[in-house]
């Protein structure tokens, strides 16, 4: 089945550690997302890729940082710059010049 | 910038009742809606989408019309069950470009008892 998967649903990060989240999909997409959910919040864009080895900030991409070596893989880490990391956060994923983004099932962040 | 105003949860109704949940939207040009859903614990699902005004999605009951007057996208449905509780997202993107970069509301959750 062609699909987004996130790993691992649950991490836990200490106080000035970096974690790094995983999203991979096998849907073929060129484009790559990666969101921050807060309660009461809807989600918010913090880098997205169109290419590999390409990838542009999003709206809160500070204490953040991404690579996309493989067009399969986009992983986010969270360094200790981020001083509010506990979040819910999903990845998602889009065909160039289509609209519509198909979501993984997210990793929720928990700080220690 | 782009803005998505959803109504405030949660909404709770009972088995059967009909559903209106409220979004309108500020944007310029002519932007591409829709409406994501979010099973507890899970990820966003596309519920429906609308891509030029007058437009109907429609998906699983659910209903939206993409009213530029008004600048709105309601969701409708006229019968929920249990099965339809989660968070409801209204989106909106601009069109053109080569990644879409999605605006979303605030979310509104919809509670269905029996």
């Amino acid at each position: 089945d062609g699909g987004i998967t996130q790993s691992p649903k649950y991490l836990f990060r200490k106080e000035g550690q970096n974690v790094t989240l995983s999203c991979e999909q096998n849907l073929n997409h060129d484009a790559m997302y990666w969101y921050r959910q807060d309660p009461g919040q809807g989600l918010r864009l913090i880098y997205y890729s169109q290419i590999v080895n390409d990838f542009q900030k999003g709206d809160i991409a500070e204490g953040y940082s991404v690579s996309r070596e493989k067009k399969e893989s986009f992983p986010l880490t969270v360094t200790s710059a981020q001083k509010n990391p506990t979040a819910f956060y999903l990845c998602a994923s889009s065909p160039l010049h289509r609209e519509t983004q198909y979501f993984g099932p997210g990793t929720r962040l928990l700080v220690l | 910038g782009d803005s998505v105003t959803q109504m405030e949860g949660p909404v709770t109704l009972s088995e059967e009742a009909c559903l209106t949940i409220n979004c309108t939207y500020t944007a310029t040009g002519y932007p591409s809606l829709f409406w994501y859903v979010q099973y507890p614990g899970e990820g966003l699902q596309l519920l429906l989408k609308a891509t030029k005004a007058d437009d109907k999605g429609s998906n699983k009951g659910f209903e939206a019309t993409y009213r530029k007057e008004t600048t709105s996208f309601h969701l409708e449905k006229g019968s929920v069950q249990v099965s339809d509780s989660a968070v409801y997202f209204c989106a909106l993107i601009q069109v053109g470009g080569t990644a879409s970069k999605l605006t979303f509301g605030t979310g509104t959750r919809l509670q269905v008892t029996l």
